[in-house]
């Protein structure tokens, strides 16, 4: 089945540790994408890369790192920098044709303590 | 930028039709897309417009007008199950399918 995944489900992480969040799909998509959202609100674009090897800042990348060095797989960094990293993160991946709906991954709720 | 603006909330009743709005002031529009998103999970793809009109698809229809930036989810023969958030998204020209969201609208169906 084609899809895409998110591991892990739930993760928690003392407050100055760095974390990785997985996501890999193999719908053969080029673009993936990293979302946050917070209780009652919207998503909100993390880092987004239309293609292997180059990934673009999204409108909240403060304190988040990325790579892309599979297409099948778009790994998210919430590193130390980042003041507030408790939030449900969302991997999603597109096809390049336009128009192109985005699918997303079930997410990641990271609680940091 | 862009600005994307949906009711926070609304509540409608099994079986009803339920209009969702969404207005959105942006240069370079390219498209918009609607989601539902059940509480915890994942959304999932519902419409996408980018030219004006209405694209009905079985219970959930979508409307687009560029020149007044505005657009609607209508949602007939409302399920129990149909209650979710419904977000409203934007694409802009030479973003790739990058998408804008806005905050949602929390749909909850009564008896």
């Amino acid at each position: 089945d084609g899809g895409i995944t998110q591991s892990p489900k739930y993760l928690f992480r003392k407050e100055g540790q760095n974390v990785t969040l997985s996501c890999e799909q193999n719908l053969n998509h080029d673009a993936m994408y990293w979302y946050r959202q917070d209780p009652g609100q919207g998503l909100r674009l993390i880092y987004y890369s239309q293609i292997v090897n180059d990934f673009q800042k999204g409108d909240i990348a403060e304190g988040y790192s990325v790579s892309r060095e599979k297409k099948e797989s778009f790994p998210l960094t919430v590193t130390s920098a980042q003041k507030n990293p408790t939030a449900f993160y969302l991997c999603a991946s597109s096809a390049s044709r336009q128009g192109s709906e985005q699918f997303f991954g079930p997410g990641t709720r990271l609680t940091v303590l | 930028g862009q600005n994307i603006d949906q009711p926070t909330e609304m509540t409608a009743t099994e079986g009803a039709i339920v209009q969702i709005n969404c207005t959105y002031q942006t240069s370079g529009f390219n498209g918009l897309f609607w989601y539902q998103q059940h509480a915890g999970e994942a959304p999932t793809f519902l419409s996408y417009n980018v030219l004006d009109g209405l694209e009905e698809k079985g219970r959930f229809s979508s409307f687009l007008s560029r020149s007044k930036g505005y657009s609607y989810l209508l949602l007939k023969e409302l399920q129990m199950k149909d209650s979710a958030s419904y977000l409203c998204a934007v694409r802009v020209t030479g973003g790739g399918n990058k998408l804008t969201f806005g905050t949602g609208t929390q749909l909850k169906v009564e008896l």
